[in-house]
């Protein structure tokens, strides 16, 4: 079955600090991965989308990393700051020919002062 | 112009109204998509147009109605909605609908109340 999994569901963090984000995934066959930050009753605004040859990719404060052969990605945030508080969605696109995306839960992140 | 914009952005409506969701988009995309979310869950896909047709449906109750009149505008037609369709209502575009085509936008959303 094709899921996404994301760790922590949740994460405080003081304003200035860096964290990481966990995707793991059983999607089958992988076409690419993509990061979406999400505020809260907002639509989600894409971060970064990665296929299987590029293992990172960084814009601005965000770096994602994609290991295609454990099936993993993270998203770094460095010196996180409160306009970071929001939901990140990990998201992989099965290739079936048709763009079809398998969302995970999301982790949400709370960025503190 | 990156931006897919979404009317209304907050709508109630009861049980026995008629209401529709507008969607807008003028990048050129060729493949629209409505989701549906309800609070902490992932976006769920209900529709997707591609080129103007109706090319998925993932087995949406009839009361929510899709409707493509050209390739910049997306429209959901509600009618004798329940509360438990209340949600957050989001809109999508990308190049075409083909796996690999790259970026999917989203717009704003439109949340809906059902009473």
């Amino acid at each position: 079955k094709n899921q996404v999994e994301q760790s922590p569901q949740s994460l405080i963090i003081l304003e200035g600090k860096n964290c990481t984000l966990q995707c793991n995934y059983t999607v089958s066959p992988f076409s690419n991965l993509r990061w979406y930050k999400q505020d809260t009753g907002r639509g989600p605004v894409s971060l970064t989308i990665m296929t299987f040859s590029e293992n990172t990719k960084s814009n601005g404060r965000y770096t994602a990393t994609l290991d295609a052969d454990t099936k993993q990605s993270s998203l770094h945030i460095t010196a996180s700051q409160l306009s970071d508080s929001a939901s990140y969605i990990c998201v992989v696109s099965a290739r079936t020919g048709f763009q079809k995306l398998v969302f995970g839960t999301g982790t949400r992140l709370l960025v503190s002062p | 112009d990156t931006e897919v914009t979404q009317t209304p952005k907050h709508l109630v409506m009861g049980m026995t109204n008629k209401k529709s969701l507008k969607c807008e988009q003028h990048m050129g995309h060729r493949a629209m998509y409505w989701y549906k979310q309800k609070a902490k869950k992932p976006p769920e896909l209900m529709f997707v147009y591609s080129y103007e047709k109706l090319s998925i449906n993932e087995s949406v109750p009839s009361r929510f109605s899709p409707e493509c009149p050209n390739s910049s505008l997306l429209n959901l037609h509600l009618h004798a909605l329940q509360p438990e369709d209340s949600a957050l209502y989001l809109c999508a575009s990308s190049q075409d609908s083909r796996e690999g085509s790259g970026e999917l936008f989203f717009g704003e959303g439109s949340r809906l109340t059902v009473l």
